[in-house]
């Protein structure tokens, strides 16, 4: 069954980076899209950014644009999200979501992990 | 942008009601709307996408309907487990972007 499995998350200084992983198993990884989505404490969903199957094209959302890079290793089966310059407002749960076959929907999900920014 | 709204914000009702939850986008977006069920301390849980195509494994009860800018999904008859916040989601043009949820609550 498809298992996706967050690490990475923590307590961070405001300014500091932090890289999050999202290691895959039970289906091909380098066959779909992926997201990270995050949900701060209490509040609602925000998509973060998606990666396309073979890493060809990326898009973030404009509050993490500059600052968040996602990239992905297929031959390792892992989703990243390098955090850069991060602020109070980052701290959320993140989640890593993969792509259906055909949209990008989000057809399955991680546990998640949380990033807390505080000094 | 994209900008997705739900209503109600919350919705209280019993086991056995049927119950209806709106999501409206603010420019067209055609079918492509996903729902997705989050209970608390969980990852969302896929439901619907394409608008009205059910999830492998969800029970039949959830429905969705619409297309263009308005769209709703619709629980037939309330089960116990069903009580969680539930979410809209648009993959029609980057950024995607998720409603700001609604919370079904046992009246």
């Amino acid at each position: 069954q498809v298992q996706l499995v967050e690490s990475g998350g923590g307590v961070v200084q405001p300014g500091r980076s932090l890289r999050l992983s999202c290691a895959a198993s039970g289906f091909t990884f380098s066959s779909y899209g992926m997201h990270w989505v995050r949900q701060a404490p209490g509040k609602g969903l925000e998509w973060v950014a998606v990666i396309w199957y073979d890493g060809s094209n990326k898009n973030y959302a404009d509050s993490v644009k500059g600052r968040f890079t996602i990239s992905r290793d297929n031959s390792k089966n892992t989703l990243y999200l390098q955090m850069n310059s991060l602020r109070a407002e980052d701290t959320a749960v993140y989640y890593c979501a993969s792509s259906s076959w055909y949209a990008e929907y989000f057809q399955h999900w991680g546990q998640g992990t949380l990033v807390t920014v505080s000094s | 942008d994209i900008q997705m709204t739900q209503s109600p914000s919350t919705l209280s009702a019993s086991v056995g009601d049927r119950v209806t939850i709106t999501c409206r986008a603010s420019q067209s977006i055609s079918s492509w709307l996903a729902w997705y069920q989050q209970k608390p301390g969980k990852a969302p849980k896929l439901l619907i996408y394409k608008a009205s195509s059910l999830e492998s494994g969800v029970p039949s009860r959830f429905s969705g309907s619409g297309s263009g800018t308005e769209f709703t999904l619709t629980i037939s008859s309330l089960q116990p487990d069903d009580f969680a916040t539930f979410y809209c989601q648009q993959y029609y043009s980057y950024p995607y972007s998720f409603g700001q949820g609604t919370k079904l609550e046992i009246k």
